[in-house]
Order: C-alpha cells, then structure tokens, then sequence
C-alpha cells in the first residue's frame, strides 16, 4: 500500500539552482496539497490542486510553481532555490478539500546552500 | 481567515499521567476541526476529526477530543499517557462556509513522555 510517494527524500542545492519534487498517490483522490514544515512554524500551505487540472495558492506560494500533470501526480518547482527554501516538503492527499482526511507522504528535506 | 492557536510548543509529562494538549480557533461558525501526529521522521497522521456530530469525539491510540463551542476550543486528551505517545501534534481547521478550503495548521505542540 504505497498512498503518497515523494521523492526525492533528501536534497542538497546551492542558491539559484532549480528542482523538482515529485509527488503521486494512488488512492484515486481529487485533492493534493504541497505544504513546508519550519521548526516552530507548522505546517505552511504552499499551493493545492483541488482538482485534476486546477491550482491554487496557498499561504508562502513565492518562489514556487506547481503542475498537476494528471490525477494521481502534483509536482512542486523551485525555480531558482534560495536558503528561505530550506525545509522539509510535505506532499499530501485528500477525497475532498476542506472536510476530508489529509494523506501525507514522508517528507523530503530539501537543504539550500 | 481560518486560524488555530496551540498554547504550549512543548508538553511534558510522566508515563501514565493526564495528556492533555490546547487548540483554540478562530471562527464564529464552528468550523471542521481535526487533530494528527507526527512521529519522528514521518508524515503526519490522523488522530481524529469533528464534523459537527458528537462534541466528543474519540480517536485512535486512545486519544479524545471535546468541542466546546462556548470556549472555541476542541483540547486533545489521553487519560494515561505511554512512551509511546510522544510526538509532536498538530491542530487544524477547515472552514466549512467556503466549501474548498484547504487545512489551515497550528504551530504544533512537541510531547514528552517521561519514564
């Protein structure tokens, strides 16, 4: 049962380079969500897809672009990557948007330079 | 907009006592409330959620929480806390009035669980 991959796991970039982190899930959900986890901070909203083919931004969008390329994947961008963007990256799921249960990934820690 | 306040970044207490962790929102409708943990070194996972059935509502690993509309707080307890349960928890909101609204996110409250 597999439910949300991400990779990469780890990253190491230097300032200006650009990434991808790639996200899918299998559960057949409408919803995916990008979110950034900052000691003290919480969880941040980056951007979500409520559906296949719509994107939206969240609460820190700058800096980032998202691609929901199908249903089942949602790709965040970096590109141009800063040491702000240091964090940990949080890829997640849902049926609905709002009232249903989130589906996490296990993170990729992403580390700028 | 939607927001949750956790008082208290850091919880401690002794294997078997009272768990009890604060979440506070900001709404004047009762919004969907939900509560998730995250062990060290993983994704975040659902406890447990309110949808405007039963104020209280039980979750998983023996965890409760009580929405009180009046205090606009929806606090998360364990009557005897194991080692297991130390993690850091988290509190969101959902405003049900906007229909798409993703989950906003407290800050977070790290427990301890002392031996």
């Amino acid at each position: 049962n597999a439910g949300v991959t991400q990779t990469p796991k780890f990253q190491v970039l230097k300032t200006g380079q650009s990434m991808t982190l790639q996200c899918a899930q299998d559960m057949n959900h409408n919803s995916m969500y990008w979110y950034r986890q900052d000691p003290g901070m919480g969880l941040r909203l980056i951007y979500y897809s409520a559906s296949e083919g719509t994107t939206d931004k969240g609460e820190v969008p700058n800096g980032y672009n998202v691609s929901r390329l199908n249903k089942r994947e949602f790709s965040l961008r970096l590109e141009s990557a800063a040491p702000s963007q240091t964090s940990v990256y949080f890829c997640a799921s849902s049926e609905l948007t709002g009232a249903g249960e989130l589906f996490f990934g296990e993170g990729s820690r992403l580390t700028v330079l | 907009a939607q927001s949750v306040t956790q008082l208290g970044s850091h919880v401690s207490v002794s294997e078997g006592a009272l768990v009890l962790l604060r979440c506070n929102y900001s709404s004047s409708v009762p919004p969907y409330l939900f509560w998730y943990v995250q062990y060290p070194n993983q994704g975040l996972q659902l406890l447990l959620k309110y949808t405007s059935a039963a104020t209280l509502v039980k979750g998983i690993n023996g965890f409760e929480a009580e929405f009180k509309k009046s205090e606009t707080s929806f606090h998360l307890t364990k009557p005897s806390a194991h080692m297991s349960d130390a993690a850091e928890y988290f509190c969101a909101v959902s405003d049900r009035r906007s229909g798409n609204t993703p989950l906003v996110f407290g800050k977070g409250t790290r427990l301890s669980v002392i031996a």
